[in-house]
């Protein structure tokens, strides 16, 4: 069963502006993950922030996470055409070993 | 080097006939799955093992077969190809115990016609 939904799920802006996307999920979860997928190509981590983390930066990526709400989001900074790709949240399923993705919010960055 | 590779890229085949897809990691990961991506780029895992023992097997249909040799290698069989099997199907290992972190094969486009 899908855990993770994005929003939007198309999403087009101009070199330098920001990028918010935002996923939802539905049960509890100790982390959350979010990934790229440059097309025809597989996914690539780019960040993973934990239930007790509220915000995390790695370079021009920041996340949130608000689990009384049940949602994260994506802040792509200063947008590069480079950075147009799909991108997904994912959370863990039962057991441990299962990540489950969201269906993806799909970026294009115009030059 | 390919951290996780799997071959071919591309697939082309007619309905019926039996095809495998192969991926390899490089990486010493203990796990390994096989995800499908479909046309409306929704991905779902399919199988995945930890050190050779299948540990999910999600509802697939049974004409598809994971094996796995070794811990370093998931193979993917496919038996009586169908019109809707055609999809994008992805490998990707990750480390054991807590470790999240997926790493994804470049995905094998599978048409069937």
């Amino acid at each position: 069963s899908q855990q993770g939904e994005e929003d939007p799920q198309a999403l087009s802006i101009q070199e330098g502006e920001n990028a918010t996307m935002n996923c939802s999920y539905k049960t509890s979860i100790n982390n959350l993950q979010w990934y790229r997928q440059n097309s025809g190509r597989g996914l690539v981590h780019l960040i993973l922030i934990r239930s007790n983390e509220r915000e995390k930066h790695s370079g021009r990526l920041r996340v949130t996470l608000d689990t009384s709400k049940k949602s994260s989001s994506l802040l792509i900074t200063a947008s590069r055409a480079a950075d147009t790709a799909s991108y997904f949240c994912a959370t863990p399923g039962t057991g441990g070993f299962k990540t489950i993705f969201g269906a993806g919010t799909r970026l294009f960055v115009k030059a | 080097d390919t951290a996780v590779s799997q071959t071919p890229k591309y697939l082309v085949t007619q309905m019926g006939n039996d095809k495998s897809i192969k991926c390899e990691q490089n990486l010493g990961h203990d796990t390994m799955y096989w995800y499908k991506q479909d046309s409306k780029k929704f991905l779902k895992i399919m199988f995945s093992y930890n050190n050779k023992e299948l540990i999910i097997n999600e509802t697939v249909p049974n004409r598809f077969s994971p094996k796995s040799p070794d811990k370093a290698h998931l193979n993917l069989h496919i038996n009586s190809l169908e019109l809707g099997d055609s999809a994008v199907y992805f490998c990707a290992s990750k480390e054991g115990g807590a470790h999240e972190k997926l790493f994804f094969g470049s995905g094998t486009q599978l048409s069937v016609l």
